[in-house]
């Protein structure tokens, strides 16, 4: 089983729509999740950090945490073409405190 | 110059030269990162550094080799690379190495071996 698993996609969603990305792990003391955008032949941008349980908001994006069920999402709000991109689902776990695992991404296209 | 800083962008060697990649870090973080991403596949760590001090050699092959001179600069020293070690090597940076200091990431060299 893979450290973290996300569909490699495409996803396909229309400008305007919300796009929904998931990512599941193996790992259940891992404390600390982020997001990170990467574009094509661009290095990786953080957008989200959470640590806790719950929803997390910013600006158009949301991280939902839920750490019983090991999962972790990213909603995007009113998708724009400028979304378009691969988001990668970083976790970084207690027993490997400064290891940082991703999953191989998700890539999104937003059509106008 | 802010954030994090790497070069060359694009770089092309043959299997026999030695070349050196160079990163620096704007952000006064005390931990340093290499990363490789080939196509398709997740990010692997390569090389952490802590204050300068190597805490992870993640299985690396020895055609790779890191240096941390401080805390704002870390290069990867290469030769007799293969064909397969093409791929993007970023370097990442964060504040602290355990708890959840965030890394952020340069803009990447673009390795092609020939």
């Amino acid at each position: 089983q893979k450290e973290v698993e996300q569909n490699s996609g495409p996803l396909s969603v229309p400008e305007g729509a919300i796009a929904s990305l998931n990512c599941t792990y193996s790992d259940r003391v891992s404390q600390s999740f982020f997001w990170y955008r990467q574009y094509s032949g661009k290095s990786p941008e953080l957008i989200m950090s959470i640590y806790s349980n719950g929803d997390k908001e910013d600006g158009r994006f949301t991280a939902q945490l839920n750490k019983a069920s090991q999962y972790v999402s990213l909603l995007i709000r009113d998708s724009q073409p400028s979304d378009s991109a691969t988001y990668l689902c970083a976790l970084r776990s207690t027993l490997n405190d400064y290891k940082l695992s991703f999953g191989a991404g998700t890539t999104v296209t937003v059509r106008a | 110059e802010t954030g994090v800083t790497q070069t060359p962008r694009h770089l092309v060697m043959g299997m026999t030269n030695k070349k050196s990649l160079k990163c620096e870090q704007h952000l006064g973080h005390n931990a340093m990162y290499w990363y490789k991403q080939s196509a398709k596949k997740p990010l692997e760590l390569m090389f952490v550094y802590n204050f300068k001090e190597q805490t992870e050699n993640n299985s690396v092959p020895s055609r790779f080799s890191p240096e941390c001179p401080n805390s704002s600069h870390l290069f990867l020293h290469l030769h007799t690379l293969q064909p397969e070690d093409s791929a993007l090597y970023l370097c990442a940076s964060s504040e602290r190495l355990a708890g959840g200091y965030e890394q952020y990431f340069g803009p990447g060299t673009r390795l092609t071996v020939t």
